[in-house]
């Protein structure tokens, strides 16, 4: 049962223009929400996250929006730059477990073209 | 200020033997994770760890795999008899004592377990 879903495996987006990539999930008392990205070969590495108290939460050029009542959440990269190229994982955590034990998304490629 | 220090990153092992994964958590964290992520997924949550306690081994399988953290050195990954579906990367995470929700664990490079 993925109980944290991407369901596009990859987006190719132009250099400058907006990455928006997607996550659902089904398990409702998930209180927590994050997105990691990931270079071939290294760990995942925190980007952003947010709070189920919150709606939208931001940093820099990176926007994580949460809609609770359809359970999505979505990460806004503007403007996109090459280097943001990378695999993306959406994670969740529930409340009353501890904040490292998480729940992954299988991720998504974005690939920013020059 | 190092990171979450894993090591090997590359480990070919031959299918009935063991393998070891180590994870040293980042200065002052006593809180360890281990993940695993088979090819084309994403990393799932095997056990948690603290200093001299596992905590939560919910997504541990059931057989061959075991893992510490004592009181003094790195945490443990253990995996015996290892066949061909165990090849993978093994990811390792460590964080505070305390969390808040304002907190996040941090990552380790990983192990790249090949069983041949």
């Amino acid at each position: 049962d993925q109980q944290v879903k991407q369901n596009s495996p990859s987006l190719s987006v132009q250099e400058g223009r907006i990455s928006i990539l997607n996550c659902d999930y089904t398990n409702s008392m998930f209180d927590y929400f994050l997105w990691y990205k990931k270079y071939p070969a290294e760990g995942p590495t925190f980007l952003i996250s947010i709070s189920s108290i919150k709606d939208k939460n931001e940093d820099g050029r990176f926007t994580v929006f949460l809609n609770k009542s359809a359970k999505h959440l979505s990460l806004h990269i503007v403007p996109s730059q090459p280097g943001d190229s990378a695999v993306y994982f959406c994670a969740a955590s529930v409340a009353g477990t501890s904040y490292g034990k998480l729940t992954f998304g299988q991720g998504t490629i974005l690939t920013v073209h020059p | 200020n190092a990171g979450v220090m894993q090591n090997p990153r590359h480990l070919v092992r031959r299918r009935g033997q063991e393998a070891r994964l180590r994870c040293s958590p980042m200065k002052g964290h006593s809180h360890v994770y281990w993940y695993r992520q088979l090819p084309e997924e994403g990393l799932k949550f095997m056990v948690y760890l603290q200093k001299e306690n596992i905590i939560d081994e919910s997504g541990m399988p059931k057989e061959r795999f075991s893992a510490e953290f004592p009181k003094e050195g790195p945490s443990i990954l253990r995996i015996q008899q290892v066949v061909r579906g165990d090849s993978a990367a093994y990811f390792c995470a460590s964080s505070p004592p305390l969390l808040t929700i304002h907190t996040e664990a941090f990552f380790g490079q990983g192990t790249r377990l090949t069983v041949v």
